[in-house]
């Protein structure tokens, strides 16, 4: 069964922190995702990556960046966490070949205090 | 440039009920058009796609969604809604060839007994 893994569901963080999300999926996949779903807003692309170390601005990449070391592994950073970016984190991968179809991790629930 | 509306941020049926899911979009280009489910507390999971092909479009889980280019629309419908189906549903489109979609606000659907 194919799987997207995101490593932790939810975290509670203090504002100024750095905080780390580990998204890993089984599927050999290219293109990899960083979303992010607050009510209302649905899904906003932050950052995406097309091939290991590559990496691209999505629509709402400030206050974040991202890593990409192995074709398997994409993490999003948020180098000093603020309030505002309480929300629910969606990791997502996809081949090229098959624009659209994307398979989805269960989601990361950020908190910061 | 893309964009996408969803019409109804709340539906409400009963069980047994058809189910109607409103999307309407923009596109600069032949769009690839998709619809998502979220479940509670789930990743999102692709219902079913448009790509050119069959403007009726069958998905899993007896949706449909049917692609009307003059009316710009791609509405999502179900004969008789089941329980399991309280969830939300995300319409996507993207321009064929590309990777980055472009997601709707989301439709809440409610399925009382």
């Amino acid at each position: 069964d194919v799987k997207v893994t995101q490593s932790s569901r939810y975290l509670v963080k203090r504002t100024g922190e750095k905080v780390f999300l580990e998204c890993v999926q089984d599927m050999d996949h290219e293109n990899m995702f960083w979303y992010r779903q607050d009510p209302g807003l649905g899904l906003r692309l932050i950052y995406f990556s097309y091939d290991v170390k590559m990496k691209e601005k999505g629509d709402i990449p400030e206050g974040y960046s991202v890593s990409r070391e192995k074709k398997e592994r994409f993490s999003l950073i948020l180098e000093s966490a603020s309030t505002n970016q309480t929300s629910m984190y969606l990791c997502a991968s996809s081949f090229p070949r098959e624009a659209g179809e994307l398979f989805f991790g269960e989601g990361s629930r950020l908190t910061v205090l | 440039a893309q964009s996408v509306t969803q019409l109804d941020s709340h539906v409400s049926v009963s069980e047994g009920t058809p189910v109607l899911l409103r999307c309407n979009y923009s596109s600069s280009y032949s769009p690839s058009l998709f619809w998502y489910v979220q479940h509670p507390n789930k990743g999102l999971q692709l219902l079913l796609k448009y790509t050119s092909a069959a403007t009726l479009v069958k998905g899993i889980n007896g949706f449909e969604a049917e692609f009307k280019k003059s009316e710009t629309s791609f509405h999502l419908t179900k004969p008789s809604a089941h329980m399991s189906d309280a969830a939300e549903y995300f319409c996507v489109v993207t321009p064929s060839g590309y990777s980055t979609l472009t997601f709707g606000k989301g439709t809440m659907l409610l399925v009382s007994p």
